[in-house]
């Protein structure tokens, strides 16, 4: 089955603007995690939400989880030009410990 | 801070060779993945590895695959027989235990099958 998949795949805006992207998944979850990619580089962790969490908080970063709709957002507040990366959420569908599942991604694009 | 690092940064092989890709976890990490992100698509779980076993592996992880932590330090994947679509990005992961939920990636490795 299909797990964290994002919309919108794309997603172009100013700089100083906020930029939200949401990711839809089917089954039961552990967690959810938002990883950051840039062009051609490696993943780099921003934030785990727990499935008994509603939302959380780090620095420009907001993240909510809606388990009845098996649904997250991301959002980034002021964006800057060095946000510019694909986001992808990724869901631990068993335990701790087991296989991320990752959806395809959405690709943002901040402009100064 | 601790990183996990992976080497080479890139390789390119000619099909039908074999390929060993090296990650060096996080110290004191006992959790270790494979993943692949073969280009402009999702990143793909292939297999897990703790106390010297598979603990887990995806249907891409067939016989031409295999894992191995030879030294106690680095982790490392081999594929024996590469073909055109292993072309692809591989990416470590680690973490420190099960309890810990937060998998830590490499770099990556980009592999081209010519």
């Amino acid at each position: 089955s299909q797990q964290g998949e994002e919309d919108p795949q794309a997603l172009s805006i100013q700089e100083g603007e906020n930029a939200t992207m949401n990711c839809s998944y089917k089954t039961s979850i552990n967690n959810l995690q938002w990883y950051r990619q840039n062009s051609g580089r490696g993943l780099v962790h921003l934030i785990l939400i727990r499935s008994n969490e509603r939302e959380k908080h780090s620095g420009r970063l907001r993240v909510t989880l809606d388990t009845s709709k098996k649904s997250s957002s991301l959002l980034i507040t002021a964006s800057r030009a060095a946000d510019t990366a694909s986001y992808f959420c990724a869901t631990d569908a068993r335990q701790a410990g087991t296989a991320l599942i990752f959806g395809k991604g959405t690709t943002l694009s901040v402009s100064s | 801070e601790p990183e996990v690092t992976q080497t080479p940064s890139h390789q390119v092989t000619q099909m039908g060779q074999e390929v060993i890709l090296r990650c060096v976890p996080i110290s004191n990490h006992l959790y270790f993945y494979w993943y692949r992100q073969i280009l402009g698509q999702k990143v793909e779980f292939l297999v897990s590895f703790y106390n010297n076993e598979i603990s887990e592996k995806s249907e891409i992880f067939d016989d031409q695959f295999s894992v191995e932590r030879p030294d106690g330090s680095n982790f490392t994947l081999k594929i024996r027989s590469t073909k055109l679509e292993d072309s692809a990005m591989y990416f470590c992961a680690t973490i420190l235990a099960a309890y810990q939920e937060t998998q830590y990636f490499g770099p990556g490795t980009r592999l081209l099958v010519l």
